[in-house]
């Protein structure tokens, strides 16, 4: 398995415009989450969806941030307008529903700059 | 709100010697954590985790300890390699109402580990 795709790696953009991340997660797994890495808060949880359903969105910073998982194989996550300040690591991730675990694995991010 | 927090935000170990990585949470609900580690330019992956049933797991050179009254647990690394520089988050959930708890994980700002040879 080629495990979590995500796309593109680096991202450049200027303040204003529209950001499109996206992700494929791999292929069985029931759940997918949008985390965002910056220095100060490390890694935080924007949102998750289960079977293509989004479950909590409370980590979504504004509405200028929206995520969308139209099938099992892809989700997007869109800022629009992008800002400086939203300037991260963005890290995909999926994980299947088994046990007790929450093992989840995760893509190897998009490093978005906005300008 | 941290709700889990790891308060070193770098280590430096020589190789050979034990590397001790720790976790605070405040949130008591929480009842299932892991460690990931990362590596520069890759996403975080799975290390090792423990249940809140237990004290203690343990996984060839790594083995994480629960400390569920002072809320706190730590990654014990022994001993040190220098591949094992990078930098390790912890990560915490809580349990469904059906015990399994696969969804939503907390994690602290992460602890940057240099092993030097």
């Amino acid at each position: 398995d080629a495990g979590v795709i995500q796309s593109p790696r680096h991202e450049v953009t200027e303040m204003g415009q529209e950001v499109t991340l996206r992700c494929k997660p791999i292929s069985g797994h029931d759940y997918l989450f949008w985390y965002r890495q910056t220095m100060m808060r490390g890694l935080e949880l924007l949102i998750y969806f289960n079977n293509n359903v989004p479950i909590d969105d409370s980590g979504m910073p504004e509405d200028r941030f929206s995520a969308k998982m139209p099938n099992a194989s892809f989700s997007t996550l869109k800022i629009q307008p992008s800002e400086p300040r939203d300037s991260a690591v963005y890290f995909c991730a999926s994980s299947l529903r088994q046990g007790g675990t929450s093992m989840k694995f995760f893509g190897p991010g998009t490093r978005l700059t906005v300008l | 709100d941290q709700q889990v927090k790891q308060n070193s935000p770098s280590l430096s170990v020589q190789e050979g010697r034990i590397s001790i990585l720790n976790c605070d949470y405040t949130n008591s609900m929480f009842d299932y954590f892991l460690w990931y580690k990362k590596y520069p330019a890759e996403g975080p992956t799975f290390l090792i985790s423990i249940s809140s049933i237990k004290d203690k797991n343990e996984d060839g050179r790594f083995t994480v300890f629960l400390n569920k009254s002072a809320k706190h647990l730590s990654l014990h690394i022994v001993p040190s390699q220098p591949g094992d520089s990078a930098v390790y988050f912890c990560a915490a959930s809580e349990s469904n109402a059906g015990g399994t708890s696969y969804g939503k994980l907390t994690f602290g700002q992460g602890t940057i580990l240099t092993v030097h040879p």
